[in-house]
């Protein structure tokens, strides 16, 4: 049984320049949340999706967007990068609205320089 | 909006003591989840805690939240160089809005 899965691992860009990270939520689980984690912090929420849907969003600016896709994976896209950008991106994935155990992925490591 | 203390930030102990890492919320909380994160990797489940004053143990691990359900406690009996990481918080609003503490980092020496 997979778990959750994140590509790329790695990703360096700069200042500007636009960056899309996947994700595939854990067999079974339909419920895709985004985190940002800067280094030495806990995480921060992006957003959640299900069904195809933005259902929650954290304080995050709308340079941040997602996609869900009808296999229930899903997208992260920023745009015009910052510095600030630069931080561990999660996904975690749950069973559904109501389950508040999340799995989280190995995360991507983006560098904005 | 919702914010999650976690203290200490650091936590070093000789292994065999005991540790333990405390969650406030500004809010009352619907359930409290707790996570690990090793050095490098992502974190990890631990538990859910939901009901007010519920205490659940795993093995050398016993989590508490409280009465008012504004403040949790992860406490780990005689420490194992295993257990090192940052251990999380995260208070659970609407469902999936899980708002993360900033961790405490415990190190144990052998």
């Amino acid at each position: 049984d997979a778990g959750v899965t994140q590509s790329p691992t790695h990703l360096i860009k700069t200042r500007g320049q636009q960056v899309t990270l996947r994700c595939s939520p854990k067999s079974g689980h339909d419920t895709v949340s985004w985190y940002q984690q800067a280094l030495g912090q806990g995480p921060q929420f992006i957003f959640q999706y299900y069904e195809e849907e933005e259902r929650q969003r954290g304080n995050f600016p709308d340079r941040f967007s997602g996609h869900q896709f009808p296999n229930y994976s899903s997208e992260l896209n920023v745009n015009a990068l910052l510095l600030g950008d630069s931080a561990l991106y999660l996904c975690a994935s749950r069973g559904g609205l109501g389950y508040n155990e999340q799995f989280f992925g190995p995360g991507t490591r983006l560098t904005v320089l | 909006g919702q914010q999650v203390m976690q203290i200490p930030q650091y936590q070093h102990v000789q292994e065999g003591e005991d540790f333990t890492t405390y969650c406030n919320s500004s809010t009352t909380l619907s359930n409290i989840q707790w996570y690990k994160q090793r050095p490098g990797g992502h974190p990890v489940f631990l538990i859910q805690l939901v009901k007010s004053g519920e205490v659940k143990k795993q093995k050398r691990l016993t989590f508490q939240f409280g009465e008012a359900k504004k403040n949790s406690s992860l406490h780990i009996t005689a420490t194992q160089t295993t257990d090192v990481g940052t251990y999380f918080c995260a208070g659970g609003g609407n469902a999936g809005k899980s708002t993360f503490g900033d961790g405490t980092t415990l190190t144990v020496k052998p």
